[in-house]
C-alpha cells in the first residue's frame, strides 16, 4: 500500500501569511492527488485535483502542485475562513490512502 | 444540485452487523464509481471501500475486508455497505463519497455529510 506522509501535523499562522504543507507518496503516483478541506464539525471537500488543478468555485488563494512523490499545498494569504484541516489523499490504486492531517490554526 | 444522503447508522453491540445507505441525486449515478470513507472520533480519514459504476471492480481496506461487503443499485441510485462482525474499532462517522471517475480512478468530488456508527456493549 501506498503511505501518504503529511507535514505539518499543525501550524498557526496569522491572517495574511503564505502556507504551505507539504505531502510525500511512499512511491511514485503520478498526479492522482487531491487536498480536501475539512471545517469543524463538517464533511470535507475537495480544493485541488490531479495535484494542481483548482477546483471550480475554489478561491485562487489556494493551489497545488508537485507530481511523482512530492507535493505541495499553499494558501498565498491565510484567511480566517481557513481554519480546518487539510489532507492529502492519492487515486494512484487500490486502496486509496490519505495523509495524516494538517490542522491550521489563526495565530 | 449533487447530493449525497447516508443513512443507518446507530448504535449496535461488538459482533453485530448493521447495514448502511447512500442515496444519490443530482448527477447520472451509473457513470461514477463510488466510496465509503470513515473518520473515527478526533482522527483523521480512512478509505473503507470502493465501487466501480457496474460494480465489476471492488476493493476494500485491509481493516475490514471479510467483514464489510460494498454494493450499489443503479436503478435506485443508491450505495450501501453491509458492516459484519463490527468492533468498537470501527465506530466512526461513514462518509458516502463519488469519484470523479467512472473508474476508480479520478479522486473523490463530493462527499455526504456522514452517517455515525456507534459500537459499544
Amino acid at each position: 500500500d501506498i503511505q501518504m506522509t503529511q507535514s505539518p501535523s499543525s501550524l498557526s499562522a496569522s491572517v495574511g501569511d503564505r502556507v504551505t504543507i507539504t505531502c510525500q507518496a511512499s512511491q511514485d503516483i503520478s498526479y492522482y492527488l487531491n487536498w480536501y478541506q475539512q471545517r469543524p464539525g463538517k464533511a470535507p471537500k475537495v480544493l485541488i485535483y490531479d495535484a494542481s488543478n483548482l477546483k471550480t468555485g475554489v478561491p485562487s488563494r489556494f493551489s497545488g502542485s508537485g507530481s511523482g512523490t512530492d507535493f505541495t499545498f499553499t494558501i498565498s494569504s491565510l484567511q480566517p475562513e481557513d481554519i480546518a484541516t487539510y489532507y492529502c489523499q492519492h487515486y494512484d490504486n487500490l486502496p486509496f490512502t490519505f495523509g495524516g492531517g494538517t490542522k491550521v490554526a489563526i495565530k | 444540485e449533487v447530493q449525497l444522503v447516508e443513512s443507518g447508522g446507530g448504535l449496535v453491540q461488538p459482533g453485530r452487523s448493521l447495514r448502511l445507505s447512500c442515496a444519490a441525486s443530482g448527477f447520472t449515478f451509473d457513470d461514477y464509481a463510488m466510496h465509503w470513507v470513515r473518520q473515527a472520533p478526533g482522527k483523521g480519514l480512512e478509505w473503507v471501500a470502493g465501487i466501480n459504476w457496474n460494480s465489476g471492480i471492488i476493493d476494500y481496506a485491509d481493516s475490514v475486508k471479510g467483514r464489510f461487503s460494498i454494493s450499489r443499485d443503479n436503478a435506485k441510485n443508491s450505495l450501501y455497505l453491509e458492516m459484519n462482525s463490527l468492533r468498537v474499532e470501527d465506530m466512526a462517522l461513514y462518509y458516502c463519497t463519488k469519484d470523479r471517475a467512472a473508474t476508480l480512478h479520478g479522486g473523490m468530488d463530493v462527499w455526504g455529510q456522514g452517517t455515525t456508527v456507534t459500537v459499544s456493549s
